[in-house]
């Protein structure tokens, strides 16, 4: 099975502007989890996206959303871009709702200038 | 204080020690993973574990759920093996919490 895939991987914006990323998860895993990586606040949860709904979300703005599609693949999307929001953007996937083993994404490296 | 808390932050050895990576959590989990992270940000899970011992290859896993403390160690380490080691638990709801990470520099 191919692994989980993310696009693009690397991105440069400045500040103001909006982004969307991409996550396609392991053929038949329906959840997927999208987390922010920095040098500061280490690994964060985003969100987690099952069968199109989202089901749980962390202490971001709304600035970050996302959705996910009949597909299961996922898309997060950063408005109005802030120098902070520079990170690598993770996103995992699993076969189910519960504890499961999770499969990391190559991440996205987003630099805001 | 962090809900999961990892030591050391920075561990260096020789090739071939043997090494201990530590995770304490302060909250109530079903599930622990231990993560494995490369310079360029790729992240491999290592082991889930809700109880007892697990082993793959040089790596053992272990976790205490009543001390809420799981240890990661490494049996003959290598160079290859200079990493970040993640430890992430499943608390309340569907998230991954995760500690601050150990980065490991194994010298030849």
């Amino acid at each position: 099975k191919a692994g989980v895939t993310q696009t693009p991987r690397y991105l440069i914006k400045t500040r103001g502007q909006q982004v969307t990323l991409s996550c396609s998860p392991i053929s038949g895993h329906r959840s997927v989890s999208w987390y922010q990586q920095t040098p500061g606040q280490g690994l964060q949860f985003l969100f987690e996206y099952f069968s199109e709904t989202q089901r749980n979300k962390g202490n971001f703005p709304g600035r970050f959303s996302g959705r996910q599609f009949s597909n299961s693949r996922s898309e997060m999307n950063v408005s109005t871009l802030e120098l902070g929001d520079s990170a690598l953007y993770l996103c995992a996937s699993r076969a189910g709702q519960g504890e499961d083993t999770q499969y990391f994404g190559p991440g996205t490296r987003l630099t805001v200038l | 204080k962090n809900e999961v808390e990892q030591s050391p932050q920075n561990l260096t050895a020789q090739e071939g020690e043997f090494i201990t990576i530590n995770c304490s959590y302060s909250v109530g989990i079903s599930a622990l993973h231990w993560l494995q992270q490369h310079p360029g940000g790729g992240i491999v899970s290592l082991f889930m574990l809700s109880s007892g011992k697990k082993k793959h290859g040089r790596l053992i896993a272990t976790i205490n759920i009543q001390e809420k403390h799981s240890s990661l160690h490494i049996t003959a380490s290598h160079p290859r093996d200079s990493a970040v080691y993640i430890c992430a638990v499943w608390a309340s709801g569907s998230r991954l919490t995760f500690g601050e990470g150990t980065q490991l520099t194994v010298n030849p």
